[in-house]
């Protein structure tokens, strides 16, 4: 199994819509999780960190973390043409000293 | 500086030069990473520093390429005769260990032609 998985997508859902983005990983002793957006051609940024079970809001942002069942998410309200990206879901690995990216979830919100 | 920054921007080289990339991390910042990504592909860890140390160079995919951090601050990525799937963006990222919220820098794209 690999260490973060993601689907590829590409995910879409029409502007105004909740979209969901899903992450699992393998390490049971994760403490933290990230997810990353990455528009085309640019680096990936930072939008929301996540370190205890349940959800963690951030304005149309919301992260979800279940430890019990190894999978984080990410739910995106009153998705906008803007939000279309490719959303990563990071953690730490090997004893925390080496961010570990999934492959991302490409993410297309249609007007 | 506020942000992460790398330089040179683009860089288009010779297959068979050496190149260097540059990546000066957010003030304050012990951690620092370097990944590749490819064209469409996801991001490949290379090397994490700790200070001036590299705990985990696991990631450097042949002798040809190195890393080194001064200060614990600037740290340079030296490609050695490169080839042509040298070619992809290279990123930098700092954080706060144990924190390990990473900030990226906007990259270093290398073509080797």
């Amino acid at each position: 199994q690999k260490e973060v998985e993601q689907n590829s997508g590409p995910l879409s859902v029409p502007e105004g819509a909740i979209a969901s983005l899903n992450c699992t990983y393998s390490d049971r002793g994760s403490q933290s999780f990230f997810w990353y957006r990455q528009y085309s051609g640019k680096s990936p940024e930072l939008i929301m960190s996540i370190y205890s079970n349940g959800d963690k809001e951030d304005g149309r942002f919301t992260a979800q973390l279940n430890k019990a069942s190894q999978y984080v998410s990410l739910l995106i309200r009153d998705s906008q043409p803007s939000d279309s990206a490719t959303y990563l879901c990071a953690l730490p690995w090997g004893g925390g000293n080496k961010l570990t990216f999934g492959t991302g979830t490409q993410l297309k919100v249609e007007l | 500086g506020a942000g992460v920054s790398q330089s040179p921007s683009n860089k288009v080289t010779e297959k068979g030069k050496d190149v260097e990339l540059r990546c000066d991390p957010i003030s304050g910042h012990t951690a620092l990473y370097w990944y590749r990504q490819s064209l469409g592909q996801g991001l490949e860890f290379l090397i994490y520093f700790q200070g001036n140390s590299a705990p985990d160079k696991s990631g450097l995919p042949s002798d040809r390429f190195s890393a080194e951090r001064t200060g614990g601050s600037v740290s340079t990525l030296t490609i050695q005769r490169t080839q042509q799937e040298d070619s992809a963006v290279y990123l930098c990222a700092s954080s706060f260990a144990g924190l390990n919220e990473a900030f990226f820098g906007q990259g270093t794209r290398l073509t080797v032609v």
